[in-house]
């Protein structure tokens, strides 16, 4: 299993432009999580899905969008880039069978904002 | 509002001696406590978790300690080696079944062990 995988791992954005960060998971995982962290802080939930079409905000949802139309996919998309979105983007996933499961990350993408 | 809260921002011991990590929490509706192990360029990786009805849980060199009365946990590694040189995240779970395993992390302790 390649586990949870996330493409680009860098991109340098310029002010105004869009981009779509990939995500895909081979657990068959019902939860998938967007995270972003900023230098010196921990992980802020941006958006969150408990299935194939069904999603919801998290914590910092604002100048992002996401879609999951499949159990493996889960992109998220930013439609007119800011300075304030420069970060390390973490997509997760996780079982949704009762009780509490932990959450696997994938590597990461560092977007820059300029 | 800081949730969780990880006061210490780095933390350095020699090989072989304990590590203590701690964090504080303020929301008395978090239920499910966990540690996340991060290296640099690599995603989080889980460590270890504690339920809000036990107070201790231990794997092998790791433990972590819950004082549900002081919304505090911490965790020990003994002993501590140079390959567990990475930062730790404190993060929690409300209860409830909307919480759909929503983690809020504190903002990370890096720990350095010197060989």
């Amino acid at each position: 299993n390649a586990g949870v995988t996330q493409t680009p791992k860098f991109r340098i954005l310029k002010i105004g432009q869009s981009m779509t960060l990939q995500c895909t998971q081979d657990m068959n995982h019902n939860y998938m999580y967007w995270y972003r962290q900023d230098p010196g802080m921990g992980l802020k939930l941006i958006y969150y899905s408990v299935g194939a079409g069904i999603t919801d905000k998290g914590e910092v949802p604002n100048g992002y969008n996401v879609s999951r139309s499949t159990t493996e996919d889960f992109p998220l998309r930013l439609e007119l880039a800011a300075p304030s979105q420069t970060s390390v983007y973490f997509c997760a996933s996780s079982y949704s069978t009762g009780g509490y499961n932990e959450q696997f990350f994938g590597p990461g993408t560092r977007l820059t904002v300029l | 509002d800081q949730q969780v809260k990880q006061n210490s921002p780095s933390l350095s011991v020699q090989e072989g001696r304990i590590s203590i990590l701690n964090c504080d929490y303020t929301n008395s509706m978090f239920d499910y406590f966990l540690w996340y192990k991060k290296y640099p360029a690599e995603g989080p990786t889980f460590l270890i978790s504690i339920s809000s009805i036990k107070d201790k849980n231990e794997d092998g060199r790791f433990t972590v300690f819950l004082n549900k009365s002081a919304k505090h946990l911490s965790l020990h590694i003994v002993p501590s080696q140079p390959g567990d040189s990475a930062v730790y995240f404190c993060a929690a779970i409300p209860a409830g079944g909307t919480s759909y395993g929503k983690l809020t992390f504190g903002q990370g302790t890096i720990l350095t062990v010197h060989p």
